[in-house]
């Protein structure tokens, strides 16, 4: 069983759709929870940083962790075609330095 | 903005040859970089760990004399692929993690690169 666990889509959603983006854990030590996008050819950009349970937004963006579960989500609302990338949870153990990511998933909006 | 920078974003070079890129935090110190490789619609595959004034930490099966990595100051560290071959044609991308302050904890990527080995 891995670590991190995403479904790798693809995921393809209408313009405007919310989107729900889902990773399970394993590992009670991840302390630390990202987000990250990353479009073709190019390397992962930071979208969402959280550290505690909860929800956390900036923009069309939300976090939300639920720690007692192991369960991660991004959600994004009002879905633009230039949303359209593969997106990465990614994790880190309190107290370590290594990012444990999951498969990522490709996401397309389509007009 | 971009808060890692790398460098080339894409070089092509020939087979026997080294190329060597670089990997800089722009405004935060990172004692920190993680070299990371990436093959067509998979995942990051972790390479090493660079630790700032002493040896990176390779993962298994990363090859520590093919793959240099040195870490000089608090804000480069470099990987050198040595007597690349067309199988080291991949893309490469670094990653360094902020400490302190408001973001801490937080990990930024490089924006990547392409190398080809012709």
């Amino acid at each position: 069983q891995k670590e991190v666990e995403q479904d790798p889509g693809p995921l393809s959603v209408p313009e405007g759709a919310i989107v729900s983006l889902n990773c399970t854990y394993s590992n009670s030590a991840f302390q630390y929870f990202m987000w990250y996008r990353q479009y073709s050819r190019k390397g992962p950009e930071l979208l969402m940083y959280t550290y505690s349970s909860g929800n956390k937004e900036d923009g069309r963006f939300t976090a939300q962790v639920d720690k007692s579960s192991k369960y991660i989500s991004l959600f994004i609302r009002d879905s633009q075609p230039s949303d359209s990338a593969t997106y990465l949870c990614a994790m880190v153990a309190g107290g370590g330095n290594k990012l444990t990511f999951g498969t990522g998933t490709q996401l397309k909006v389509e007009l | 903005g971009a808060v890692v920078s790398q460098h080339p974003s894409r070089v092509i070079c020939k087979s026997g040859t080294s190329v060597k890129i670089e990997c800089r935090s722009l405004d935060f110190q990172a004692t920190t970089m993680f070299w990371y490789r990436q093959f067509p619609k998979q995942s990051l595959m972790l390479m090493a760990t660079s630790n700032e004034g002493s040896k990176a930490t390779y993962e298994q099966g990363v090859e520590k004399d093919k793959f240099l990595i040195n870490h000089a100051s608090l804000t480069l560290s470099t990987l050198t692929v040595t007597s690349a071959h067309p199988e080291d044609s991949s893309f490469y991308i670094c990653s360094a993690r902020v400490l302190a302050g408001a973001r801490g904890n937080t990990i930024y990527f490089g924006e990547g690169s392409w190398l080809t080995v012709v």
